[in-house]
């Protein structure tokens, strides 16, 4: 059965404070990894895809990598402003050209001043 | 332009009300998904479009039915529904041109409070 699980399911930095959320998968056939950030009661908003293993990706603060069996979200020195929950989502296959996503359970990351 | 709108932003309804929630996208997306989300928890699919055709239903209860009138547009059209239903409706599209980018942007989602 295809599985994604996200660790830790809360973490709580200091402004400036690097860390590394985790996200592992257990999925016949990989076809993509995404990321989101999610604010309180907004939709998600799309912040990365990876494909195959060695990728790595970046926006600002963040940064996404990817190997066979997990992913990393990397935040550097992160602001109070980066306070959200972070879903990643495995791309499963489907019949057609739609896609279907499984999500993680995500990770609330709170950071203060 | 990534966006995704919908309408209501917030829904109070009671149990024998009919509504519909509305999403438009244009940014000429073939692919539009519903989804469902409870506090806390991650968004639970509940109908894909391709091609303005019905590809997936999550057995998703007959109390919610989908309707995708063009590319451009899809509706969720509520009856009947449970308290238990109170949730965050969240619309998505993609391009649809699976597997390679096949992202699928998220609108602000309808807030649906049933009474």
């Amino acid at each position: 059965e295809d599985q994604v699980t996200q660790s830790p399911e809360a973490l709580r930095l200091q402004e400036g404070e690097s860390s590394s959320l985790n996200c592992s998968y257990t999925v016949s056939g990989l076809r993509g990894l995404f990321w989101y950030r999610q604010d309180p009661g907004k939709g998600p908003e799309f912040l990365f895809t990876l494909y195959s293993a060695g990728e790595e990706k970046e926006k600002e603060r963040l940064k996404a990598t990817l190997t066979k069996k997990e992913s990393f979200l990397h935040i550097t020195a992160p602001k109070p402003e980066d306070s959200a929950t972070y879903l990643c989502a495995v791309q499963l296959r489907v019949p057609g050209t739609a896609s279907k996503l499984t999500f993680g359970t995500g990770t609330r990351l709170q950071v203060t001043l | 332009d990534t966006e995704v709108t919908q309408t209501p932003k917030h829904l109070v309804m009671g149990m024998t009300n009919k509504k519909s929630l509305k999403c438009e996208q244009h940014m000429g997306h073939r692919a539009m998904y519903w989804y469902k989300q409870k506090a806390k928890k991650p968004p639970e699919l509940m109908f894909v479009y391709s091609y303005e055709k019905l590809s997936i239903n999550e057995s998703v209860p007959s109390r919610f039915s989908p309707e995708c009138p063009n590319s451009s547009l899809l509706n969720l059209h509520l009856h009947a529904l449970q308290p238990e239903d109170s949730a965050l409706y969240l619309c998505a599209s993609s391009q649809g041109r699976a597997p390679v980018r096949n992202e699928q942007f998220f609108g602000p989602g309808t807030r649906l409070t049933v009474l």
